[in-house]
This record gives structure tokens, C-alpha cells and sequence, in this order.
């Protein structure tokens, strides 16, 4: 399995709080991206980078920023959590953009009360 | 970006060969077509990528006609532990990957 942490696994917080989830890699992938998945929705991406400070929106990006400082390391945050929000969350990393295989992460459960 | 449409469910039995269809009517010249599998309470799982006819590998084989606005993923054989959700997805090269709903995919004993 490609070298993919996120952190946390779990987390409940409550409306209006801001929140961090960490992608961590340690395959000097070049792309990575972050999805939510909801039932009835499959895996929709919030925001993709393709490269150390290169970001860029995906479909769902409204209330969500990234941060890439490093090339293995890619947050997502939740600058004040609504419910809404209550998903899981993947990252994945590729080594080439788009088409090519995506390799992902085990997720985040992200609750918001 | 292009759509793609596939049966929200299948069953299927041990043993059976079992071939899901994704249409993708709007593809484009650069676009891949990528299939990924998900077991519950896991992140998608890369099964088998092609660009047109047929590519077949260890897990499966992806059939792609000429126009390209359709693909069947082809399970040959298939076991209990298939039973997941299939997702097709068609890609250019801008990162940007739409996934579908996915098709569940059943398998009986």
C-alpha cells in the first residue's frame, strides 16, 4: 500500500469551530487531493495540489482552504465547521495529474454537532 | 468535464463473470477512463485504467468500444470478497477526477 497517513481518523466538533485534517505522505508524490464522500454522492474533491504551494479548487471547495508547505504533507481546513460538513474525507496522492492512478488514504470521519 | 453513468447495483453469484457498463458520452480526445474499488470504511481502490480497446490485467479486464463513450469493467470469476462499490471515472490530464455514485456491487454464495 502507498505510504498514506491522515490524522485524525475521528473527530467530533462542534458548529463554528475551525478544524485541521492532515494528509501525510511519504512517496514524494507529486499531486494529492483531498475528497468528501456522503452517501448518495460517491467521492466528490474539495481541493487537489500540484506541487509545494501550488493549490487549486475542485468541485466542492466553498468552506474549505489547503495548505501545501511541504511535498508531503497536504491540510485541509475547515476555517468554522457547519453540519454540513459532516463527512469522510480521503486524501490521495498520484504521481501524474488527472487520468493517472490515485493512490488513497484510510480517511478521516469527520463529525459536526 | 464528463459524466458517467452506471447501474447503482448489481448481484451477482460466486463463480459468475460479472461486467459493469459506464457510459461517458461527453469524453474527450485526452480523456482516461479508471476504474476503483471500495470495501466499506476504506479509500478507493485503483483496479484497471485504458485509453481504448481492451486492457486486461491480474484483477480484471476493461473492455472500451471504438467511440469511446461507453466501458465495461469485466470481473471474470468473481468471490464474496468482490463485494464492494465499483466507481468508473473519466479524467483528463487537470486533476480534476469526477467520481460517480458508484455501482454496489453483491456478490452471493
Amino acid at each position: 500500500d502507498a505510504g498514506i497517513t491522515q490524522s485524525p481518523r475521528h473527530k467530533v466538533t462542534e458548529t463554528g469551530t475551525p478544524v485541521t485534517l492532515r494528509c501525510h505522505q511519504t512517496e514524494n508524490h507529486r499531486y494529492m487531493y483531498w475528497y468528501r464522500q456522503d452517501p448518495g454522492h460517491g467521492l466528490r474533491l474539495i481541493h487537489y495540489s500540484y506541487g509545494v504551494k501550488d493549490t487549486d479548487k475542485g468541485e466542492v471547495s466553498d468552506g474549505y482552504s489547503v495548505s501545501r508547505s511541504k511535498t508531503e504533507d497536504f491540510l485541509l481546513t475547515l476555517e468554522s465547521a457547519t453540519s454540513s460538513q459532516t463527512s469522510v474525507y480521503f486524501c490521495a496522492i498520484s504521481v501524474l495529474a488527472g487520468g493517472e492512478e490515485q493512490y488513497f488514504g484510510p480517511g478521516t470521519r469527520l463529525t459536526v454537532t | 468535464l464528463a459524466k458517467t453513468t452506471q447501474p447503482i447495483s448489481m448481484d451477482s453469484y460466486e463463480g459468475q463473470e460479472v461486467n459493469i457498463t459506464c457510459s461517458h458520452n461527453n469524453i474527450a480526445t485526452n480523456d482516461y477512463i479508471t476504474w476503483y474499488q471500495q470495501f466499506p470504511s476504506q479509500g478507493p481502490r485503483f483496479i484497471i485504467q485504458g485509453y481504448k480497446t481492451k486492457v486486461t490485467n491480474e484483477v480484471a479486464s476493461l473492455f472500451i468500444p471504438a467511440d469511446r463513450k461507453s466501458s465495461t469493467l469485466s470481473l471474470p470469476r468473481v468471490s464474496l470478497s468482490d463485494t464492494a462499490v465499483y466507481y468508473c471515472l473519466v479524467g483528463d490530464q487537470g486533476g480534476k477526477l469526477i467520481f460517480g455514485q458508484g455501482t454496489e456491487l453483491s456478490v452471493k454464495p
